[in-house]
């Protein structure tokens, strides 16, 4: 069965870096995934695809401080120079045959 | 690329509701479509895909039987007919497109309250 597990939560400072995890059940290693942005009271926003490779895609607009990486069956969105405004609720996803995934999302706090 | 929903309201148990989205900014029957909810407090829930062209149509196990996902090419629109709607049923419903297998655009989304 294809699941995506994230950490519920996790935080940082002001200015710094965090990096967000998204893992894949291990019959799943070749699966990329899509990571998307909720900020409060507002609709989801794509921010980009990663490949199980490591390649990634961003969407439109996307700020270079956000970028995607991949170990195994981990897929990373890393965030740097943190900002208010990405607090905001983190989404992956993926895809198999006619079927999409979501993670449980991970709420992240700019301290 | 704009995305609109409309039609969600509130709703017996029981009852029907027909979602609708309408699209503009890009050449939409290029594009395979999604409805997307979520649950008052809760995470992002997948629940139908309609492929370009409306011929082949999938669900989520939790709406399959009861909802019908469907297009309309030359209206640039999208449908969701919702029936035997549940309390479970009760989200911000989003519209959205697909690009290479991942949702890429978003939708404002419509609130469905399923209540008596």
């Amino acid at each position: 069965q294809l699941v995506l597990t994230q950490s519920p939560s996790a935080s940082a400072s002001l200015g710094a870096s965090v990096r967000l995890t998204c893992t894949l059940t291990s019959g799943h290693i070749n699966f990329g995934v899509a990571w998307h942005q909720q900020q409060p009271g507002k609709g989801p926003r794509f921010l980009m695809k990663i490949n199980s490779d490591g390649s990634h895609s961003k969407g439109d607009g996307i700020p270079d401080r956000f970028s995607g990486s991949t170990s195994g069956t981990e897929r990373y969105l890393t965030i740097s120079s943190l900002q208010s405004d990405d607090e905001a609720d983190y989404y992956c996803q993926t895809w198999g045959t006619g079927i999409r995934v979501f993670g449980g999302g991970t709420k992240l706090t700019v301290l | 690329v704009q995305l609109e929903e409309s039609g969600g309201g509130l709703v017996q148990p029981g009852g029907s509701l027909r979602l609708s989205c309408a699209a503009s900014g890009f050449t939409f029957d290029d594009y395979a479509m999604h409805w997307v909810r979520q649950p008052p407090g809760k995470g992002l829930q997948w629940v139908s895909l309609i492929t370009w062209d409306g011929g082949d149509t999938n669900y989520a196990e939790s709406v399959s039987g009861r909802f019908t996902i469907s297009r309309d090419n030359s209206k640039n629109s999208l449908f969701l007919q919702m029936n035997s709607l549940r309390p479970e049923d009760s989200a911000i419903y989003y519209c959205a497109k697909e690009d290479d297998s991942i949702i890429a655009d978003w939708g404002q989304g419509t609130l469905v309250t399923v209540s008596s």
